[in-house]
């Protein structure tokens, strides 16, 4: 099994770019969700999905959307890049959210000229 | 909203000697998740507690819950240099629908 799979590995944009983040698992979790990993941060939830149609934010929503159209897929969108989202991010995956491991992907590195 | 500290943010060990990170919470917890990331990898999933008091044993690393289920610890003891690596705690919010990652506890091992 592939797990949880995300793409591109890695991006360069420029300032007020668009793009999307794909993220996609093999596993039937009803739970997915974003992840953003800064230098001395930690991981920052950014949003999340409990199901197909099902979507709501994390601690640091802004200047990100998300979609969830059916089970396996769970892609980010940056509307508007800004260097402040210079970021790594990784989608995440588990049969329960509240008490199940968490599985990752390997990470998206992104980089906002 | 809820927060989850861990301490300390680095910590450099010479291989063979002890390790250990703390997790604090301001609310009670359901349970209490560890994670590993190598550098330049993801998150790994290494064990959840759910019970006060509750403590596991994998090998080397020992996890303890605290009986008011508002702090958790991860000790290893003898270290080896692939230990090496950020040791992260995650909770549940009160809600349940998230889960929060303390800041991470960077371990070096010099060899």
């Amino acid at each position: 099994n592939a797990g949880v799979t995300q793409t591109p590995k890695f991006q360069v944009l420029k300032t007020g770019q668009s793009m999307t983040l794909q993220c996609a698992q093999d596993m039937n979790h009803e739970y997915m969700s974003w992840y953003r990993q800064d230098p001395g941060m930690g991981l920052r939830l950014i949003h999340y999905s409990v199901g197909a149609g099902i979507t709501d934010q994390g601690e640091v929503p802004n200047g990100y959307n998300v979609s969830r159209s059916t089970t396996e897929d769970f892609p980010l969108r940056l509307l508007s890049a800004a260097p402040s989202q210079t970021s790594v991010y990784f989608c995440a995956s588990s049969w329960d959210f509240s008490a199940g491991e968490l599985f990752f992907g390997e990470g998206s590195r992104l980089t906002v000229l | 909203g809820q927060q989850v500290m861990q301490i300390p943010q680095y910590q450099h060990v010479q291989e063979g000697e002890d390790f250990t990170t703390y997790c604090n919470s301001s609310t009670t917890l359901s349970n209490i998740q560890w994670y590993k990331q190598r550098p330049g990898g993801h998150p790994v999933f290494l064990i959840q507690l759910v019970k006060s008091g509750e403590v596991k044993k994998q090998k080397r690393l020992t996890f303890q819950f605290g009986e008011a289920k508002k702090n958790s610890s991860l000790h290893i003891t003898a270290t080896q240099t692939t230990d090496v690596g950020t040791y992260f705690c995650a909770a549940p919010s009160s809600a349940g629908n998230m889960l929060t990652f303390g800041g991470g506890t960077r371990l070096m091992v010099k060899p």
